[in-house]
């Protein structure tokens, strides 16, 4: 496989379950991100993970935890979220800054909190 | 506070003419401008980009303008086709300062180009 694959493709999760959302990049990029779309917002930056160490939390509630194991893997762990969470979650990589060398996007996981 | 803005959700255009997206942004630190472009079901993905030491790039179909004084950039399609109707989304960098580097995206807007 190539590029960025986000598994699963969608979820729907009650408040009360714990999943987790998986990323892999087989570009061998050295950042990875996760973002979340909501319904007319911005993309929202979420989590930065640059060579497997956090180096941005925008701020994020802790029902969402990420792990970056490697720096080709990314997972968010959800936990007791809440139905305004449902949105779209891409996860993103790159090489270096985006002025360089931009994102790789993948397709997203579309999570529905019921 | 939105920091790069695209105040037109929605845009609607005939095949052949010239679509025009407009983004604004606020802060002056930001050096580097990417247009992205999502299909339904799909993640975003790059179209074209400037850097803030230049006014214009063009590639094929897309230019993108950018005008610093006014903290604008827009985006030209020309001819624009009905494979492009999409939602376009602006987005911005700043290698030094409060973003370090990733990228601060507006809300998108929906383009929709008739036959």
């Amino acid at each position: 496989e190539t590029g960025v694959t986000q598994t699963p493709r969608h979820l729907v999760m009650g408040m009360t379950n714990k999943k987790s959302l998986k990323c892999e990049q087989h570009l061998g990029h050295n950042a990875m991100y996760w973002y979340k779309q909501s319904a007319k917002k911005p993309l929202e930056l979420m989590f930065v993970y640059n060579f497997k160490e956090q180096t941005e939390n925008n701020s994020v509630p802790s029902r969402f935890s990420p792990e970056c194991p490697n720096s080709s893997h990314l997972f968010l762990h959800l936990h007791t979220l809440q139905p305004e969470d449902s949105a779209l979650y891409l996860c993103a990589s790159s090489q270096g800054f985006a002025k360089d060398y931009g994102y790789t996007f993948g397709s997203g996981t579309r999570l529905t909190v019921v | 506070d939105q920091q790069v803005k695209q105040n037109s959700p929605s845009l609607s255009v005939q095949e052949g003419r010239i679509s025009i997206l407009n983004c604004d942004y606020t802060n002056s630190m930001f050096d580097y401008f990417l247009w992205y472009k999502k299909y339904p079901a799909e993640g975003p993905t790059f179209l074209i980009s400037i850097s803030s030491i230049k006014d214009k790039n063009e590639d094929g179909r897309f230019t993108v303008f950018l005008n610093k004084s006014a903290k604008h950039l827009s985006l030209h399609i020309v001819p624009s086709q009905p494979g492009d109707s999409a939602v376009y989304f602006c987005a911005a960098s700043a290698k030094y300062g409060g973003s370090q580097g990733n990228l601060i995206f507006g809300k998108g807007t929906k383009l929709s180009v008739k036959p």
